[in-house]
């Protein structure tokens, strides 16, 4: 099993800045990572796939980046709707789908 | 617009059973693996199992092998989870979500809860 780990487990940053989150896998996963958003009592909502493709309707804000072993997601100037909790997701080997453990984004 | 309908949740004993269901529409349902995914009270994201367009293909999370068995209805558009012999562990808010390696679109959720 890929286990994957996200750091910071809790970042807490100023709107308007930059956020940069980090997750790292315990085996290669190519570049088959996505990155999800969940805000309190919803659904995830996913971001980024294959990396660095934003899904639809995804703001240019957000970005993401890595391969191998380790990935960044970044959104460049904070909006007051991006404070949430954040998700990574290896689908390069399965079963079994694995998520980080989430990185809280919280206003600083 | 892609719309995923989450049901069946509830309050279940321990050892007891349960069937969720989720009802798909605004895409070809027939054309895409659809999944489930759970989330226990205050924790993280976890893969429970996955079935491809056809139904001829299923994947479970070690956790619920032979305990839960996912299905789909192409006809009605529905997929769905019966879950056997739960246990406290179970419970959680479960998501029907489309596609199988990343999942593009979510349901809303149904909450599961197994106490005596």
């Amino acid at each position: 099993e890929i286990v994957m780990t996200q750091s910071p487990a809790t970042l807490s940053v100023s709107p308007g800045e930059r956020a940069t989150l980090s997750c790292r896998a315990s085996q290669s996963v190519s570049s088959n990572l996505a990155w999800y958003q969940q805000k309190p009592g919803q659904a995830p909502r996913l971001l980024i796939y294959g990396a660095s493709t934003r899904a639809t309707g995804i703001p240019a804000r957000f970005s993401g980046s890595g391969s191998g072993t380790e990935f960044t997601l970044t959104i460049s100037s904070l909006q007051s709707e991006d404070f949430a909790v954040y998700y990574c997701q290896q689908y390069n080997d399965w079963p079994p789908l694995t998520f980080g453990q989430g990185t809280r984004l919280e206003i600083k | 617009e892609v719309q995923l309908l989450d049901s069946g949740g509830g309050l279940a004993q321990p050892g007891g059973s349960l069937r969720l269901s989720c009802a798909a529409s605004g895409f070809t349902f027939n054309s895409y693996a659809m999944s489930w995914v759970r989330q226990a009270p205050g924790k993280g994201l976890e893969w429970v199992s996955s079935i491809s367009a056809s139904g001829g293909s299923t994947y479970y999370a070690d956790s619920v092998k032979g305990r839960f068995t996912i299905s789909r209805d192409n006809s009605k558009n529905t997929l769905s989870l019966q879950m056997n012999s739960l246990r406290a562990e179970d419970t959680a808010v479960y998501y029907c979500a489309k596609e199988w390696g990343r999942f593009d679109n979510w349901g809303q959720g149904t909450l599961v809860t197994v106490s005596s």
